[in-house]
């Protein structure tokens, strides 16, 4: 699976967009771009993944660039319910099980 | 909406005991896993299992672990003789087939070895 680089914290201000980047310069033509979140301790939750095309679900959006060396999670209106650790994955579906959690970003929603 | 429930939420047991962590993953999925979190590190793949055997295992998943669905509901996580280093969260988490995008994840248990 190939790498993927986040930035360790940032924050937003509560009803502003979040943009979360990642960088994933070394994937691969039949990988594709997860996103999940850990809410302070809680299991991992899923957000939306996405191959090359831009993806949107009702909670999130993911720009995916044409090179597909880099995304970004796009989060519309961040609430104070969205602060947690945003994970980044890259993996083909059919390579294993698994989902290599990174150390992601830890987003903080400021009132 | 339907989601996985692990059993119990906190448990504390002393160095060298067993341990079995308990989980009923969402009922039509078919790909389960154990992962563990120790307290300020990430989320480490332990086991996954599919139909009635281990699919994968990841290092930390020595002899000392073994898994099992004892009927078509439970997904359990056992630890024969725990360690001090054992100590940390242990989430279990189900798919509907290997190809599915999201895992759904429990609550998690919190294993505290004394």
């Amino acid at each position: 699976d190939a790498k993927t680089t986040q930035p360790p914290s940032m924050d937003c201000a509560e009803g502003r967009a979040a943009n979360l980047p990642c960088n994933h310069s070394t994937i691969s033509g039949n990988e594709y771009v997860y996103w999940y979140r850990q809410i302070h301790s809680q299991g991992p939750q899923y957000i939306i993944h996405g191959l090359k095309n831009n993806e949107t679900n009702e909670m999130a959006s993911l720009i995916i660039t044409e090179d597909r060396k880099s995304s970004t999670l796009i989060l519309p209106h961040a609430t104070l319910r969205d602060t947690a650790v945003y994970y980044c994955i890259v993996r083909g579906q059919d390579t294993g099980n698994q989902f290599y959690f990174g150390t992601g970003t830890s987003l903080t929603v400021i009132p | 909406e339907p989601e996985v429930t692990q059993t119990p939420s906190h448990q504390v047991t002393q160095m060298g005991q067993e341990v079995i962590l308990r989980c009923v993953p969402i009922s039509n999925h078919l790909y389960f896993y154990w992962y563990r979190q120790i307290l300020g590190q990430k989320v480490e793949f332990l086991v996954s299992f599919y139909n009635n055997e281990i699919s994968e295992k990841s290092e930390i998943f020595d002899d000392q672990f073994s898994v099992e669905r004892p009927d078509g509901s439970n997904f359990t996580l056992k630890i024969r003789s725990t360690k001090l280093e054992d100590s940390a969260m242990y989430f279990c988490a189900s798919k509907r087939e290997q190809r599915a995008p999201e895992a759904f994840f429990g609550q998690g248990t919190r294993l505290t070895v004394v």
